[in-house]
């Protein structure tokens, strides 16, 4: 069936640094992507998304990269925040039905 | 431009009883989508609805079921509950439900069956 994971379930970076956070994906047919984050109690908000004629797209200390060859995207986030804290997600569009989400990636921020 | 709302925000409920969520899009979306979300199995699909017909269905069971008002507002139903229905359950709209369009997600449904 379709899938799209992560690399690995926790990330715990030091306040300043750069963090990135992957996802890999098996469904070809997937032409859409989407990073969420999801902080304690809340829903999935919205961080940045990518189509698939791109590899690169850049937002608010936010860069999405899109590997089509290897269906591999990661998300990378400039000068971490504790702000930043939370689980983010990846999450593909499955012939443009539905979104196939990865199972998180949890975020910790030291100081 | 208010988000999407949820309600109830939290819902205890025992084994056998039924329970009905409640999920109000963002003004002028007319596509509706719920999901589950558990530890153990991340966000699974459930349904879309869009102009009151159900468009897309994940694979669960019958026992979970929805519709959609005129209006756009959408309810999500679950009957004879069993204890691995206790979930987060969350609710997202978008403008047409088509290719390309991002999740505008609801703070979700905290549901525990005991």
């Amino acid at each position: 069936g379709e899938s799209v994971g992560l690399h690995l379930p926790t990330l715990s970076v030091q306040e300043g640094d750069n963090s990135i956070i992957n996802c890999a994906y098996s469904n070809s047919a997937s032409d859409y992507f989407i990073w969420y984050k999801q902080e304690s109690g809340k829903g999935p908000q919205f961080i940045i998304d990518i189509r698939s004629n791109m590899d690169k797209r850049q937002g608010q200390r936010v860069t999405v990269l899109l590997n089509k060859t290897v269906k591999h995207l990661s998300l990378q986030i400039a000068a971490t925040q504790p702000g930043d804290s939370a689980v983010y997600f990846c999450a593909g569009d499955y012939y443009g039905q539905n979104f196939v989400f990865g199972p998180g990636t949890r975020l910790s921020v030291l100081p | 431009k208010a988000g999407v709302t949820q309600t109830p925000r939290y819902l205890i409920k025992t084994r056998g009883q039924q329970v009905t969520l409640s999920c109000s899009p963002i003004s002028g979306h007319r596509s509706v989508s719920w999901y589950q979300q558990t530890p153990g199995q991340g966000l699974q699909f459930l349904f879309e609805y869009f102009s009151e017909t159900q468009r897309n269905k994940g694979n669960f069971p019958g026992r979970f079921s929805g519709r959609q008002f005129s209006n756009s507002r959408s309810e999500m139903n679950v009957s004879t509950l069993e204890l691995g229905d206790s979930a987060l359950y969350l609710c997202a709209s978008r403008g047409t439900g088509g290719r390309n369009e991002k999740l505008f997600f609801g703070s979700g449904t905290q549901l525990s069956v005991l």
